[in-house]
C-alpha cells in the first residue's frame, strides 16, 4: 500500500515558471515531511523539509505548503531552471521513511 | 552537512556469486541505517532497517537470507546480496539517521548492481 501519494508523475515547465508537485498521506502518525531531489545515477538529496505544526516553509526558490487537516503537502519551485530538472520525491516519516512515487521534472529553456 | 558514503558505486557480477555493499556515515554516528532498492523510473522501496548491534528488520517480501545486513558499528552497515541472480540487478541505496525519531535521512549515492 502506497503510504504517500504523489502527483503528477511527470511535469514539464518553461524556464522561469513555477513547478508544483503535490503529495497526500493518510497516516496521522507522520510528523516529518521531507522532499528529496534525485539526479540520474545518484542517491536522493534532501531539499527541504517541514513539520506539521508549520503551514509553510520557504528556502530560496523552494517552498513547502502544508495542509494538516487535508493531509496534503506540496512543493513549489519558483523561477524554475533547467538545472532543476530531476526527479523529486516527497516523503513522510515517523520512524521509517516512506517515499512518494516521484515526479520527473523537466525544465525547458 | 552529514555525509553518507556508499561503496562500490557500481558492480557487475556473475549469477550465483555474492556481492557486498558498504554504507558509511563519515561525519556522524548513525544509530539507524536503511537500505532501499530502486528500479528504473520508480520510487525507492525500503528493504530493511538496521540498528547498530541488533538484527535488521526486513520489510515484507524481502528475503532476509538473500539480503544479509550487518550493522557492526555506528558508522558502518553492509548489505550482502547472496547468490545473486539477474533479477537482483537494481540500484541499491543506503541511508542513515543520526538520532532516533524523526530527523533527516542522509543518503548515499547508491550502488548499481548488474548480475549477468
Amino acid at each position: 500500500q502506497q503510504q504517500v501519494k504523489q502527483s503528477p508523475q511527470s511535469l514539464i515547465v518553461q524556464k522561469g515558471g513555477i513547478s508544483i508537485i503535490n503529495c497526500a498521506y493518510e497516516n496521522t502518525a507522520f510528523d516529518y515531511f521531507p522532499w528529496y531531489q534525485q539526479f540520474p545515477g545518484k542517491g536522493p538529496a534532501l531539499l527541504i523539509a517541514i513539520r506539521p505544526d508549520v503551514s509553510e516553509k520557504k528556502e530560496g526558490r523552494f517552498t513547502i505548503s502544508f495542509n494538516k487537516s487535508a493531509k496534503q503537502f506540496s512543493l513549489h519551485i519558483m523561477d524554475s531552471q533547467p538545472g532543476d530538472s530531476a526527479t523529486y520525491f516527497c516523503a513522510a516519516t515517523a520512524n521509517n521513511l516512506f517515499f512518494g512515487t516521484g515526479t520527473r521534472l523537466t525544465v525547458i529553456p | 552537512g552529514a555525509v553518507v558514503s556508499q561503496h562500490p558505486s557500481w558492480v557487475i557480477c556473475k549469477s550465483g556469486t555474492s556481492v557486498k555493499i558498504e554504507c558509511r556515515s563519515l561525519d556522524f554516528q548513525a544509530t539507524t541505517m536503511f537500505w532501499y532498492r530502486q528500479f528504473p523510473k520508480q520510487s525507492l522501496m525500503l528493504m530493511a532497517t538496521s540498528n547498530e548491534g541488533s538484527k535488521a528488520t526486513y520489510e515484507q517480501g524481502v528475503e532476509k537470507d538473500k539480503f544479509l545486513i550487518n550493522h557492526a558499528s555506528l558508522t558502518l552497515s553492509t548489505l550482502t546480496v547472496t547468490s545473486a541472480h539477474p533479477e537482483d540487478s537494481s540500484f541499491y541505496i543506503c541511508s542513515a539517521r543520526a538520532r532516533t525519531g524523526s530527523s533527516p535521512l542522509h543518503f548515499g549515492n547508491g550502488t548499481r548492481l548488474t548480475v549477468t
